[in-house]
């Protein structure tokens, strides 16, 4: 049974770069029907989509966190990242990394749900 | 980015129930609709997959419809362990973008 696990700093001062590690257990990153997303929820709020990163690389974005945001895969550690610099009091949520269920095609993606889910971490941006 | 609706935002229901929660898409998303359950404290759920399809392991009591802009999530005879907040997404083109909820309470 595939499980996710995030870690990282759970303290970020403002203006610093919040880094956190979602590790994969019981299944590999590299396998071609999935990619691997992060999903964060502010206290209280809903639930905003990030990015996630294909095993070969490939990445997708929100334009709204765009210009401060990198994934990153770790096939050898099967292990994904995150960063998101230059953070405010406004980036303070739970993080949550998952799995993406996807079916490649040569005309596009198919994404068929996020099935597999860490517990979440969560980071607080404060001085 | 297609903006995700969803009604109502709150509910107040009793056990054996039906209920309805539908979500609207600012645009055609073709059948690309998800449905998560979430509970306090812990990580949303995959419910349904698109728009209709029912993840492997949950209860049969859970059924999505739709396609195009309109889409529904029905619970058929709620239970005491479905209380939680329901979120839709959207998985036609990035950014994958969710509806605000609908928290199911008990009446």
């Amino acid at each position: 049974q595939v499980q996710l696990q995030e870690s990282g700093p759970g303290l970020v001062k403002p203006s610093e770069t919040l880094s956190l590690t979602c590790t994969v257990s019981g299944g590999s990153v590299s396998s071609d029907t999935y990619y691997w997303s992060w999903i964060r929820q502010p206290p209280g709020r809903g639930l905003e989509w990030i990015g996630n990163i294909y095993y070969s690389g490939s990445t997708n974005y929100n334009p709204s966190l765009k210009s401060r945001v990198t994934i990153s895969v770790d096939t050898s550690k099967n292990q994904f990242s995150l960063k998101l610099r230059s953070v405010t009091a406004a980036d303070t949520a739970v993080y949550y990394c998952a799995r993406f269920v996807v079916v490649t095609t040569k005309v596009r993606d198919y994404y068929y749900g996020l099935d597999v889910w860490g517990q979440g971490t969560t980071v607080t941006v404060s001085s | 980015d297609i903006q995700m609706t969803q009604s109502p935002s709150s509910l107040s229901a009793s056990v054996g129930d039906r209920v309805t929660i539908t979500c609207r898409a600012s645009q055609s998303i073709s059948s690309s609709l998800n449905w998560y359950q979430q509970k306090p404290g812990k990580a949303p759920k995959l419910l349904i997959y698109g728009a209709y399809s029912l993840q492997s392991g949950v209860p049969s009591r859970f059924s999505g419809s739709g396609s195009g802009t309109d889409f529904t999530l029905t619970i058929s005879g709620l239970q005491p362990e479905d209380f939680a907040t329901f979120y839709c997404q959207q998985s036609y083109i990035t950014p994958f973008t969710f509806g605000p909820g609908t928290k199911v309470d008990i009446k």
